[in-house]
């Protein structure tokens, strides 16, 4: 079966750890994306990359980072220099790199929670 | 700067009911609008809307775009409660790298 997979499911970190979320897809898809959900909120985006071995910054990328060493993984990390870390994280992944030309695929998600 | 406004953010019914979902949008150089389900975790596609005047329809969802007034509709009718989810509604401007979300809509769906 075709997806994004992300894991872990739940992630409980302890304030000043960095924590790295994992988003792996079998799509064959060049766009990858990560966005922050919070309660009530939209989603807003961190970090996306286009193509393999490059990565642009989101609306909202002061805390994280992220990599793409390999077309299907894209995983991101939460580091302690993020001030409020504790939500929602959803990874997407689209066939067109141009956001709005093509429905974008969404994981499952993980929900942080910092301690 | 570039921004998406849905209403309203949250709604009510019964089963049966027809709902209207509203997103007003503000994006430079626009070229599409998309809506999303979100109903646990993963948001699923629903429709995307590049032309005015031209309703999308899947099953007992409609969607439709104007260009001029800015602005898109979801329409569910004869709803289950099945379709209790947030909705979310994103906006793309051509030559961007992103879309721009909503806050969505959250649908509850009583039997």
């Amino acid at each position: 079966d075709g997806g994004i997979t992300q894991s872990p499911k739940y992630l409980f970190r302890k304030e000043g750890q960095n924590v790295t979320l994992s988003c792996e897809q079998n799509l064959n898809h060049d766009a990858m994306y990560w966005y922050r959900q919070d309660p009530g909120q939209g989603l807003r985006l961190i970090y996306y990359s286009q193509i393999v071995n490059d990565f642009q910054k989101g609306d909202i990328a002061e805390g994280y980072s992220v990599s793409r060493e390999k077309k299907e993984s894209f995983p991101l990390t939460v580091t302690s220099a993020q001030k409020n870390p504790t939500a929602f994280y959803l990874c997407a992944s689209s066939i067109d790199d141009r956001p709005g030309l093509d429905e974008q695929f969404f994981g499952p998600g993980t929900r942080l929670t910092v301690l | 700067e570039d921004k998406v406004v849905q209403s309203p953010l949250s709604l009510v019914v019964h089963e049966g009911d027809t709902v209207t979902l509203n997103c007003s949008y503000e994006v430079t150089n626009f070229r599409s609008l998309l809506w999303y389900k979100q109903e646990k975790k993963a948001p699923t596609f629903l429709f995307m809307l590049t032309s005015s005047g031209i309703e999308k329809k899947s099953g007992r969802l409609s969607s439709i775009l104007d260009k001029k007034e800015l602005f898109s509709i979801l329409n569910i009718t004869a709803t289950q409660t099945g379709d209790s989810a947030v909705y979310l509604c994103a906006a793309w401007g051509g030559g961007s790298e992103k879309l721009v979300f909503g806050k969505g809509t959250k649908l509850t769906v009583n039997p």
